[in-house]
Parts: structure tokens; sequence; C-alpha cells
């Protein structure tokens, strides 16, 4: 399976501040996700990031929010923007296997905002 | 859209015993169907998933199996051992590429 990563691996931030989350995988993939996991909860899909167009998003979650970028097959960032507590969770990455629907996740990011 | 439903939300066992969780989905167009496991500080971890064409699948001490007609799919474990114990969450898709939809997750814990 793919090798993810996440950066930073957790983060303290004030709110009113934005943080940039980093997904590297080792390996071209065509399909890359960022989930959102607040505390004690499930997995929420945010959007949907193929390289080359603009981002899918799932409802209740917007681009001025959490802009993404997939500049190319093995990297993409989520950005959370103008933060308030509320956006204290864990953000994680996955990517697809090629096989169809299976994911594979990354390690997370986990956000703390004051 | 489709929605998911998991119990039980929390499962002590008995080292050596098995443990079972069940799931139900709504959309009768799902045909896949993962397990993810997540032990604390990591991310979620592909254990086993199931397609719609297929009625059972086993991997070592995991099977999970599918009731397409009654819309729910089950994780078994067999000979629980303290390394099992973390949280599980089921999911499904309709969608070709993405879009899963996770259960609430079942925190199993397994005492030695």
């Amino acid at each position: 399976s793919a090798v993810i990563s996440q950066k930073p691996s957790r983060d303290i931030c004030q709110r009113g501040t934005s943080l940039t989350i980093q997904c590297q995988v080792d390996s071209q993939v065509t399909m890359m996700f960022w989930y959102r996991q607040q505390p004690g909860q499930s997995l929420t899909l945010i959007a949907t990031a193929n390289q080359g167009s603009e981002a899918t998003y799932e409802s209740g979650f917007v681009i001025d929010k959490f802009p993404i970028s997939r500049p190319n097959l093995t990297f993409s960032t989520l950005t959370v923007s103008n933060m308030s507590p509320e956006d204290s969770s864990i953000y994680l990455c996955s990517v697809d296997s090629g096989r169809v629907n299976e994911q594979f996740f990354g390690p997370g990011t986990r956000l703390t905002v004051l | 859209g489709e929605n998911v439903e998991q119990h039980p939300s929390t499962l002590s066992v008995q080292e050596g015993d098995s443990a079972v969780i069940k799931c139900t989905y709504s959309d009768s167009a799902s045909n896949y169907f993962p397990w993810y496991k997540q032990e604390l500080g990591k991310g979620p971890q592909l254990i086993i998933d199931i397609r719609s064409n297929v009625g059972e699948k086993k991997d070592q001490r995991i099977a999970v199996t599918l009731n397409k007609t009654a819309k729910h799919f089950s994780l078994h474990i067999t000979e629980t051992q303290p390394e099992d114990s973390a949280v599980y969450f089921c999911a499904a898709s309709t969608d070709s590429w993405g879009k899963l939809q996770f259960g609430a997750g079942t925190q199993v814990v397994v005492t030695p």
C-alpha cells in the first residue's frame, strides 16, 4: 500500500489564524481526499482533490474556509482558514489505491485552536 | 444520501473470545464496504473490505459478511488479542471513486 505522510503531525493555533496541512504520498495517485475527524467522532469527507482540477467540496464545507491545492499526482494541501475553536479536529488525507473505491489514510494532523 | 449505522458503540471482550460489530446502510446502490481500524493517535488502517458480489470474506482472524437483502454487514474478529483493542469503523460507498460514508465507530477493548 502507499506510504502517506502529513505535515505537521500536530499544531496548536490561535483563533483567527490559518494553517496549511501537507499530504505527501510515495507514488502517483489519481484521487486524494481530505477528511475531518472531530474529537471522539467519525470521519467526515471535506473534499475530493484531483490533479489539474478544482476540488469538489461536500455539503457543509466551502472553499473559502478550506482551500485545497493539488499541484501534482503525489501532493496536496488543505488550508484551514480563519480558525475558531470549533475547527479543533484531526484532519486526515487519504488516497485511492488504484483498486476501485479502496482508500488508504495518512497518519493525520491533530489541530487544536485556542 | 447514504447513511451508515454502526453498533455497538463500545465492546469489551476477554482475550480469546470473539467480537462482532454490525453495520446497516440505507442506499441499496452501495457496493463497497470496507472496515478500518484506528489505534490511538494514528490514522485509520484498512483491515478488510467486501464488495456486493461477495457474501463473505475472511483474512486470518477477521471476517466480514454481507447481507444485501437486509442491507447490513458485519465484522467478526476471532481469538481476540490485546492488540485488537482500537476503534473500528465501517463504511459504505456507492460511487466508483471515493466518497466513503462512515459509521460512528466501535471502541473495542480486549482485556487479558
